[in-house]
């Protein structure tokens, strides 16, 4: 099993419905968990932090799944430039280096 | 406040020639990072450096590939020589601390091997 998997898409989705992404991850010990974006030929850019309770910064939610091992990322009333490639990325632990998922790619059509 | 810069932006070469990229991090920024990254894929951990000494290098070709950062600030990532399956971006990232820290990153060079 990878430690990061996620399904690489693409999801084609139309302006304004909410998409969500799934990654599992599997080192039990893993402690921090991160989605970054990535756009098209640019650098990845952290896009939020997720905690074990949850958070949600404005139309974007992430939520831990610890037992499952699973983090996701629920979009919701997509834009336009939404459209990116979103990478999963989990630290084991302390000072060991984050592991970043292969992306899942998003186009949001108008 | 000035990102992480990387230079060149571009680069091609022949297999078996060498190349050297060049990354300035953040300042105050004490750790540093190497990523590869392959088409279609996520970046991957080539080295990282806690101000000018190295935390983790298990990923690194060392056969082929070398890097440092003697003064704790910017550093050098070589490749000597090449191969074809060099061909990627190589992305410099940087953070104020290690472990579950954002990490910022500079633009990537593209590295094409012919």
């Amino acid at each position: 099993r990878k430690e990061v998997e996620q399904d690489p898409g693409p999801f084609n989705v139309p302006e304004g419905a909410t998409v969500a992404f799934n990654c599992t991850y599997s080192n039990s010990a893993s402690q921090s968990f991160f989605w970054y974006r990535q756009d098209c030929r640019k650098e990845p850019k952290l896009l939020m932090s997720v905690y074990s309770s949850g958070n949600e910064d404005g139309r974007f939610t992430a939520q831990l799944n610890r037992a499952s091992q699973y983090i996701s990322l629920l979009i919701r009333d997509s834009k336009l430039s939404d459209s990116a490639t979103y990478l999963c990325v989990v630290d084991s632990s302390g000072n060991t280096p984050l592991v970043f998922g292969k992306g899942t790619r998003l186009s949001v059509i108008a | 406040e000035a990102g992480v810069a990387q230079s060149p932006r571009y680069k091609i070469i022949e297999k078996r020639q060498s190349v050297a990229f060049w990354c300035n991090p953040i300042s105050g920024h004490a750790t540093l990072y190497w990523y590869q990254q392959i088409l279609g894929q996520g970046p991957k951990l080539l080295i990282q450096f806690q101000n000018n000494g190295v935390v983790d290098d298990s990923q690194l070709p060392k056969d082929r590939f070398s890097a440092e950062r003697l003064k704790g600030v910017d550093s050098t990532l070589k490749i000597q020589p090449a191969k074809l399956e060099d061909s990627a971006v190589y992305l410099c990232a940087s953070s104020l601390g290690q472990g579950g820290v954002t990490q910022y990153f500079g633009p990537g060079t593209r590295l094409l091997v012919l």
